[in-house]
């Protein structure tokens, strides 16, 4: 299993642009999330999906939107970037059923925007 | 979401144990502790979990004290591997919060050669 995976690992960005940050599990998860990471804290939760269809909001949801047609593929859409959305990008899933499995986490896209 | 508390840092020499601790005072019932940890430029990965009792596993164990109000994160020989920010989390078992994971600053543990 190649696990959870993210696409690009940087990206740079100018103030106003949109872009798609990539996220894929192939573990059959049911449970996929978004989260953010600004220097020296801890992760804060964007959105996340509870299903295929099924997507609700987190802690900081504005100025995301995410879609989940698939089982594998969770993508975030930066709609118009701004500098406060310069951040490194977790993507993570895990199994349904109990609340206590383990999340699995990608790499990260560090996404800096100008 | 119930908060936990956690050191900023703690330093340790390679190959002694480690005590990571954290106070949860306020846990409820169906709340579960999970220890987390982020190695530099990586993403989270899991360490363990437990509800009551101690727990073992491969990485680590987890001593909840009885009145589960606090917890200790145990290495029982770090390496230099385990530089890492340690989390410790409260999740609920139950009820519309998904089990999401509320991370906070954690514990930047340091090991030294």
């Amino acid at each position: 299993n190649a696990g959870v995976t993210q696409t690009p690992k940087f990206q740079v960005l100018k103030t106003g642009q949109s872009m798609t940050l990539q996220c894929a599990q192939d573990m059959n998860h049911e449970y996929m999330s978004w989260y953010r990471q600004d220097p020296g804290m801890g992760l804060r939760l964007i959105h996340y999906s509870v299903g295929a269809g099924i997507t609700d909001q987190g802690e900081v949801p504005n100025g995301y939107n995410v879609s989940r047609s698939t089982t594998e593929d969770f993508p975030l859409r930066l709609l118009s970037a701004a500098p406060s959305q310069t951040s490194v990008y977790f993507c993570a899933s895990r199994y349904g059923g109990s609340s206590y499995n383990e999340q699995f986490f990608g790499p990260g896209t560090r996404l800096t925007v100008l | 979401d119930a908060k936990t508390t956690q050191p900023n840092s703690m330093e340790s020499n390679e190959e002694e144990p480690v005590h990571l601790p954290c106070n949860h005072s306020t846990i409820s019932g169906t709340d579960y502790i999970h220890w987390y940890r982020q190695l530099p430029s990586q993403g989270p990965e899991y360490v363990i979990h437990g509800l009551t009792s101690n727990v073992n596993n491969r990485m680590a164990s987890l001593a909840i004290a009885e009145d589960r109000k606090s917890s200790t994160l145990i290495l029982h020989r770090a390496t230099l591997r385990d530089a890492a920010v340690y989390y410790c989390i409260l999740r609920s078992a139950g009820g519309t919060s998904y089990g999401k994971l509320t991370f906070g600053q954690g514990t930047i543990l340091t090991v030294h050669p």
